[in-house]
This record gives structure tokens, sequence and C-alpha cells, in this order.
């Protein structure tokens, strides 16, 4: 059965630092993995979406990196602001073509 | 820009009462979830329809939750009675046909959301 953990639960960082958030899973048999942004209270935002057969995707300061082996991915923000502050959740797609979420990692950026 | 609809955004309601949310997909998108999540954890899914076919609906609580999508197109989810273990935020998400469309194949899009309270 596959599990997602993401790390930090949590992240306090001041604006302008690079970060790192992390998202591990149990069972490398994945058709791709997605990252969101969820604002308080609302929807959930896809960032980068990184296919199986993909090592990393970017879009503008964000860069998403995906090893299949080691059952890992990162998201890496550039140059953090204030309004990067949200919830980030990675999902894996698998064989079912079922997404399992991870729980999170929350991020307040300090102006 | 396309997007998921749903309504309503907040429902209150008193246990044992019924409710139902609503939500339409993007346009061509074959692929409809329902998702639950409760306050601090990620989003469970519910049921998944590929056009009007349930695909999964191996955690939907079927004693009183119910959920269809006639058409194909847009979906309504039933909660009958609801208890006050059901608050939470109901997310709705579709995506293209996983076997068709190209490089974004698979990408799963969200709506808004409906709060539910159950008072």
């Amino acid at each position: 059965k596959q599990e997602v953990t993401q790390i930090p639960a949590a992240l306090s960082v001041p604006e302008g630092e690079n970060l790192v958030l992390n998202c591990s899973f149990t069972d490398s048999a994945i058709y791709n993995l997605q990252w969101f942004r969820q604002d308080p209270g609302k929807g959930l935002t896809s960032l980068l979406l990184i296919q199986s057969s993909q090592r990393e995707q970017t879009s503008g300061r964000l860069n998403a990196s995906l090893d299949k082996s080691s059952g890992r991915s990162t998201l890496y923000i550039a140059a953090s602001q204030p309004g990067d502050s949200a919830t980030y959740l990675c999902a894996v797609k698998g064989g079912t073509y079922k997404y399992i979420f991870g729980t999170g990692t929350r991020l307040k950026v300090l102006a | 820009e396309a997007e998921v609809a749903q309504s309503p955004r907040y429902k209150i309601t008193e246990k044992s009462q019924a409710v139902a949310f609503w939500c339409d997909p993007i346009s061509g998108h074959a692929t409809l979830y329902w998702y639950r999540q409760i306050l601090g954890q990620g989003p469970e899914l519910l049921v998944q329809f590929q056009d009007e076919s349930v695909v999964d609906d191996s955690q939907l609580p079927k004693d009183r939750f119910s959920a269809e999508r006639l058409k194909g197109v847009d979906s309504t989810l039933k909660i009958q009675p609801a208890e006050l273990g059901d608050s939470a935020m109901y997310l709705c998400a579709s995506s293209l046909d996983p076997w068709t469309g190209g490089f974004l194949t698979g990408e799963l899009f969200f709506g808004e959301g409906s709060r539910l309270t159950v008072l």
C-alpha cells in the first residue's frame, strides 16, 4: 500500500531564503507525482507535475525533482516571498490511477 | 481559464439532515474525483469516476454517502444522514483520461471545495 510522507510538517523562514520541501513515497511504481499549493480554506492549486520518466520540472521560482528509485521528490522554492506562505502537498499517482496525498508542509515566509 | 466548479462553498447543517454537493469538471475531463479533507490532513479519495462509471469507491461510506455522474459530466455527492464526524472540506477534482492527451495527461485540477460543518 502506497504511503506518502512529507517532512517537515511546518516550516518558518525569513523572506528571500531558498528552501526545500520533501516528499517520500514507499512504492516506486508510479505514473507521476504532482505538487500542489493550498491556501487556508481553499482548494488545491497545481504547481508542478512530474511524469515517471522525468527527473525534474521547473516553473518560475519552483523546481521539483523526482528520484523514483529512492522514493523521493523535492520541491525547491527560490527567493521565498511572503506570498508563498501556504500548505504544500505532494500526491503520487500509482497503478490504480488513484492519487495518494501526503499530509503537507505548512510554510510561513516572514517579511 | 477552465476550472472545476463546486457548490455550495459552505454548508452548515444539523446532524441527521441530508446534504448534497455539486461538481462540474473541466470540459472534456473524463475522470472525476471526490475527496474529503479533514483539517491538517491530506485529501482522501471517496470516489473516482471514469465517464459515468465508478472506478473506485472503496473508501466511500456507502451506508450514508452516495455519488453519481449520470451523463458523465457533472456529479453530485450526497450524505444522508449527516453525522458530526462528516465535518470536513469536500473537494472535487478532474483530469483527462490517462490514455489520451499529451504531456499534461493525468494532471489533477481541483475546485475550491465545499466546507461542511455538521452541528
